[in-house]
């Protein structure tokens, strides 16, 4: 079946520090693959999308994250965090079976150290 | 302006009741989705709406029902509440889903949430 796994559950990081989260997507065809963010009591926020072409993705707030077909991985990374990127981190993969629906991961908590 | 609202952003309410969240959406997005996030902040997608007619129903408990007036609103009717039932319902939108030949993903946009306690 279908799966988005984030193996993190929660990391821990100074700020100023790089970070990197992992997902690993199980499907069959060519995957179209998000990060969201969803900080303390808000919403859900899409930091970036993979859809085709560059494996390397931009996203807002200084995120990147790259597609690895081979690892069936699409890693989220920043090289410095801010405090104020303290949040849950979700990982989501669109389905297609007549339509389209998300599919997430369970999650990564991130706390950030002064 | 708000692009996704939902209402209320708190419900408390006792078990055995029914209760409705409400939904809006002014992006012109012709869906809508309902998601449930658990207490484990696993998120599941509900139900999606595309031009106010139902295309996706993941085996949800006919105690829920969507309507989706027009377009721009979903709102979720739930019946006979239980326990289980206590998490963060959150709607989405996105500009279209495919139906229209051929695949293609727009991004979902997502209300704030609404945090149901069931008692």
């Amino acid at each position: 079946a279908q799966s988005v796994t984030q193996p993190d559950i929660h990391i821990t990081v100074s700020e100023g520090a790089s970070l990197e989260l992992r997902c690993n997507y199980s499907y069959g065809a060519t995957p179209y693959l998000f990060w969201y963010v969803q900080s303390p009591g808000q919403g859900l926020q899409l930091l970036l999308k993979y859809f085709s072409g560059d494996t390397l993705v931009q996203g807002i707030k200084g995120f990147e994250a790259e597609f690895k077909r081979s690892q069936s991985s699409f890693n989220l990374r920043k090289p410095s965090v801010h405090w104020s990127d303290a949040a849950e981190y979700f990982c989501a993969v669109a389905l297609w079976g007549g339509s389209e629906k998300l599919v997430f991961g369970k999650g990564t908590k991130l706390t950030v150290n002064p | 302006d708000t692009a996704v609202s939902q209402t209320p952003k708190y419900l408390v309410t006792q078990m055995g009741n029914d209760k409705s969240i409400k939904c809006e959406q002014n992006l012109g997005h012709d869906t809508m989705y309902w998601y449930k996030q658990d207490s484990k902040k696993f998120l599941k997608i509900m139900f999606s709406y595309n031009n106010k007619e139902l295309i996706i129903n993941e085996t949800v408990p006919n105690r829920f029902s969507p309507k989706s007036p027009d377009k721009a609103h979903l709102n979720l009717h739930i019946n006979s509440l239980e326990l289980g039932d206590s998490a963060v319902y959150f709607c989405a939108s996105s500009p279209r889903n495919g139906l229209a030949g051929g695949r293609f993903t727009d991004t979902q946009y997502f209300g704030p949430g609404t945090r149901l306690t069931v008692l």
